[in-house]
């Protein structure tokens, strides 16, 4: 069974700080996605991932995929209130159907 | 161009009976996939389909069935409810499968009594 273990579970901070979310996995995964999702709507794809290695940017969060495809990370430069919500990554699982982690609650404070 | 949109917005059911949600999938996708989200959890697949076929499915038992119509809407049916079943139903449409990217609707939040 493949899974993927996201950490923190929950993250609080003040507006202006960074921070780094974590998403593992002991199975490979062909791509990996990051969605973000507020209350009382479904996820929203933030970025797909499918080069090991590979690093990508939008505005203040850079995504990283693993070298062997089992892990990705979220950093998240300068947070502010309106990156509030719930992080979840996904991977393209052996039989194409999306699996997704976790989870990471991050509650940004004025 | 429409969004994923859901039917109702939430529900209230009590232990053993039925329920039928509804998703009209976005303009153009002839996609449909089904996520059960518990609270604090991440979404975990129940099954989709793709131009009204079944297309793979998750670990959910036969009761979590599901139906895909000439329009590309969805109906996601679940029979004798548990208390387990309680949580956020997602949709997700696309064109053309898994490998194609997923826009997921609202969510129906369903809660057994």
């Amino acid at each position: 069974t493949q899974l993927l273990e996201q950490s923190p579970q929950f993250l609080s901070i003040q507006e202006g700080e960074n921070l780094t979310v974590y998403c593992n996995s002991s199975s490979v995964f062909s791509s990996l996605q990051w969605y973000r999702q507020e209350p009382g709507e479904g996820p929203v794809l933030l970025v797909t991932v499918v080069t090991g290695g590979e690093v990508k940017k939008l505005k203040r969060l850079t995504f990283q995929f693993g070298d062997a495809r089992k892990d990705s990370s979220l950093h998240i430069t300068a947070a502010q209130p309106g990156d509030t919500g719930l992080y979840l990554c996904a991977g393209e699982s052996i039989t194409d159907k999306l699996i997704f982690g976790t989870g990471t609650r991050l509650q940004v404070f004025p | 161009e429409t969004g994923v949109t859901q039917s109702p917005t939430h529900l209230i059911k009590t232990r053993g009976q039925q329920v039928t949600l509804r998703c009209s999938s976005q303009s153009g996708h002839n996609t449909v996939s089904w996520y059960q989200q518990a609270l604090g959890q991440g979404p975990q697949f129940i099954f989709q389909y793709y131009r009204e076929e079944e297309n793979g499915r998750g670990n959910f038992p036969p009761r979590f069935s599901g139906l895909q119509f000439p329009n590309y809407s969805s109906e996601l049916n679940v029979n004798a409810l548990e208390l387990d079943d309680s949580a956020l139903y997602l949709c997700a449409s696309s064109d053309g499968g898994y490998q194609e990217t997923q826009y997921f609707g609202p969510g129906t939040r369903l809660l057994v009594l």
